[in-house]
């Protein structure tokens, strides 16, 4: 298994600004996902972060709304660009190795309510 | 693409009532099963997963599930439930091909009434 961090845990912003989650793991793992979990809803999946080269985007989803960063094993993340009411979700960090196949861990989430 | 339904959005049961919650999915391949549950406050756990093998599975605190793979069914049991399994439930379904993603079920809120 994995102990994953978020920060922040929840925010409050403003419309047009922008926010920045962060995703941390206590080890390496080979995968790292992002889903968004709108209010009342299941998860869905946003992108998976990959090591050293640009996320694979789920459809619906864009780069540069949801630009993500990867730089190694254990940490990723999300930002969520030119924000909007509509982006007013739970932002979930997961984690997955290749021993654990499709086994997922889920961070705690960032609960983030746009004005 | 696949799909993952989850036919009961919300149910409510008494303490020591049996549970039953329906999932099914659209893929015909290969497919990799899981149960998970929030519970009000916290992130999301695992509860029990299906790889291979045996299809009745047993899961964290009593809890079971067993694949049906004619109906593509992966319905989760619990034969008696208590005030504390008051949470949401995700059915999610793994396609190998896919990698690791994971599609999950619209979820299924419980209260168990005391």
């Amino acid at each position: 298994s994995a102990v994953i961090s978020q920060k922040p845990s929840r925010d409050i912003c403003q419309r047009g600004t922008s926010l920045t989650i962060q995703c941390q793991v206590d080890s390496q793992v080979t995968m790292m996902f992002w889903y968004r979990q709108q209010p009342g809803q299941s998860l869905t999946l946003i992108a998976t972060a990959n090591q050293g080269s640009e996320a694979t985007y789920e459809s619906g989803f864009v780069i540069d709304k949801f630009p993500i960063s990867r730089p190694n094993l254990t940490f990723s993340t999300l930002t969520v660009s030119n924000m909007s009411p509509e982006d007013s979700s739970i932002y979930l960090c997961s984690v997955c190795s290749a021993g654990w196949w499709n086994e997922q861990f889920f961070g705690p989430g960032t609960r983030l309510t746009v004005l | 693409a696949q799909s993952v339904s989850q036919h009961n959005h919300h149910v409510i049961l008494s303490e020591a009532a049996s549970l039953e919650l329906g999932c099914n999915y659209s893929y015909g391949g290969t497919v990799n099963l899981f149960w998970y549950v929030q519970y009000p406050g916290q992130h999301l756990q695992l509860l029990l997963k299906y790889f291979s093998g045996d299809p009745l599975v047993k899961g964290i605190k009593g809890f079971e599930a067993e694949f049906i793979k004619s109906k593509f069914s992966f319905n989760l049991r619990k034969p008696s439930v208590q005030w504390s399994d008051t949470a949401e439930y995700f059915c999610a379904v793994g396609d190998g091909r896919a990698g690791n993603m994971l599609t999950f079920g619209g979820g299924t809120r419980l209260m168990v009434k005391p």
